[in-house]
């Protein structure tokens, strides 16, 4: 069965920490990896992850994906108390049409 | 200002009522998708829409209904037969079905009473 799972499912830091967000996969014919944050409402889109090895960075978030070992981390340095969310991985998998899988998600709660 | 919408933000109905969610794009996407989120859950897909006049059901599909006669547009109807119908509602699209990156709707929150 395809599946994507993510650890930790919640996690509380204060201002300043770095985290790393897990996410591991196991499907057929992968063909990429994205991660979401979600604040209240809408998943914004973060990274789009196909290669192993190469590391996307925007600002204080960083993601790379190990294709070998079918994970992926995202770090977030220098927590700040609006990187409080859900963020969701997701993956991108299948033939022709391709079909996108979701994680449950990680909460991470950024106390001041 | 390009996006997508979803309409309205909070709907509250009775059980037994079918209710329709309305999802516009001006992206000129000619993917679209429909997800269901509950506490604690990853997105579940519900429909998606290739193209215009065409739909495939996702992973969940029984208790909904959706229909694609505009580009613009993918409303899903939450009929009476949907179990357990209160959840958060997605919608999002993307440029084909073969490009992976979606982008999402604000969301509709469905509550049945």
């Amino acid at each position: 069965e395809d599946k994507v799972v993510q650890s930790p499912l919640s996690l509380v830091v204060h201002e300043g920490d770095t985290v790393t967000l897990n996410c591991s996969y196991e499907v057929t014919n992968f063909r990429s990896l994205l991660w979401y944050k979600q604040e209240k409402k809408a998943p914004t889109f973060l990274f789009m992850l196909t290669s192993s090895g190469i590391e996307k960075k925007s600002g204080r978030l960083s993601s790379i994906l190990d294709k070998k070992e079918l994970f992926s981390i995202l770090n977030i340095t220098a927590t700040q108390t609006g990187d409080s969310a859900v963020y969701l991985c997701a993956v991108f998998y299948g033939g022709s049409q391709g079909n996108l899988i979701f994680g449950k998600g990680t909460k991470l709660s950024v106390k001041p | 200002d390009g996006g997508i919408t979803q309409s309205p933000k909070y709907l509250f109905r009775k059980e037994g009522q079918n209710v329709t969610l309305s999802c516009e794009q001006n992206l000129n996407h000619d993917a679209m998708y429909w997800y269901r989120q509950d506490p604690g859950q990853g997105l579940r897909l519900i429909y998606y829409s290739q193209i215009v006049n065409d739909f495939q059901k996702g992973d969940i599909a029984e208790g909904y209904s959706v229909s694609r006669e505009k580009k613009e547009s993918f409303p899903l109807t939450v009929t009476s037969a949907q179990k357990n119908p209160t959840a958060f509602y997605l919608c999002a699209s993307s440029i084909s079905s073969h490009r992976d990156t979606q982008y999402f709707g604000p969301g509709t929150r469905l509550t049945v009473l």
